[in-house]
């Protein structure tokens, strides 16, 4: 079982809809769970971060994070032809481990 | 502004012939770490550096090395290029090994013929 996984998409929907994007993942210590986004020949940038269980929010973007399914979410409201980039989800196990865990990423198109 | 500065943006090179990427960060973090990207394969850490004179292997440290002289530099060094080191790589930095999240450089597309 793969420690992360993404789907590739891509993903195409048209402006205004609401936009999901999920990982799941098989390592219980993972603690920190992000997501980045990247656009085409640019580095990674974090969107959003959490600690725990539960949903976070910061504007169009809702992280959600399921412990016990060992599932994650990004959701995305009200799209943009400018949020059309590759989102990664990333995992940290905490503590005093080093570096982080990607997902290979999902591909978003929003039409306009 | 904070940032991850790495040089060149794009390279081209031929096999054997040994190149530095230079990455250098303003943020004062102590933990930087080099990236690969790769089509199907995601980013794939090379060599991370917890601090200055400390470094370790990644999950693809084969044909690259490292030094971490000073607190804000961390070049990658490929001694001889190969074809299949052909890739983007990405330089990063973070204040805490990555738990609240990494500040990525821009990218270095490398291709080796």
């Amino acid at each position: 079982q793969k420690e992360v996984e993404q789907d590739p998409g891509p993903l195409s929907v048209p402006e205004g809809a609401i936009v999901s994007l999920n990982c799941t993942y098989s390592n219980s210590a993972f603690q920190y769970f992000m997501w980045y986004r990247q656009y085409s020949r640019k580095g990674p940038e974090l969107l959003m971060y959490t600690y725990s269980s539960g949903n976070k929010e910061d504007g169009r973007f809702t992280a959600q994070v399921d412990k016990s399914s060992k599932y994650i979410s990004l959701f995305i409201r009200d799209s943009q032809p400018s949020d059309s980039a590759t989102y990664l989800c990333a995992f940290h196990r905490g503590g005093g481990a080093d570096g982080l865990t990607f997902g290979k990423g999902t591909h978003l198109i929003i039409q306009p | 502004e904070a940032q991850v500065t790495q040089n060149p943006r794009y390279l081209i090179t031929v096999t054997g012939k040994k190149l530095t990427v230079t990455c250098s960060q303003n943020m004062n973090h102590e933990y930087m770490s080099w990236y690969r990207q790769d089509p199907g394969l995601g980013l794939r850490q090379i060599y991370y550096s917890m601090n200055v004179e400390v470094t370790d292997k990644g999950d693809v440290p084969e044909g690259y090395k490292v030094s971490r002289k000073e607190k804000r530099n961390f070049p990658l060094i490929l001694e001889s290029p190969s074809p299949n080191q052909t890739s983007l790589y990405f330089c990063a930095s973070s204040l805490d090994r990555g738990r609240s999240g990494y500040t990525f450089g821009s990218g270095t597309r490398l291709t080796v013929v």
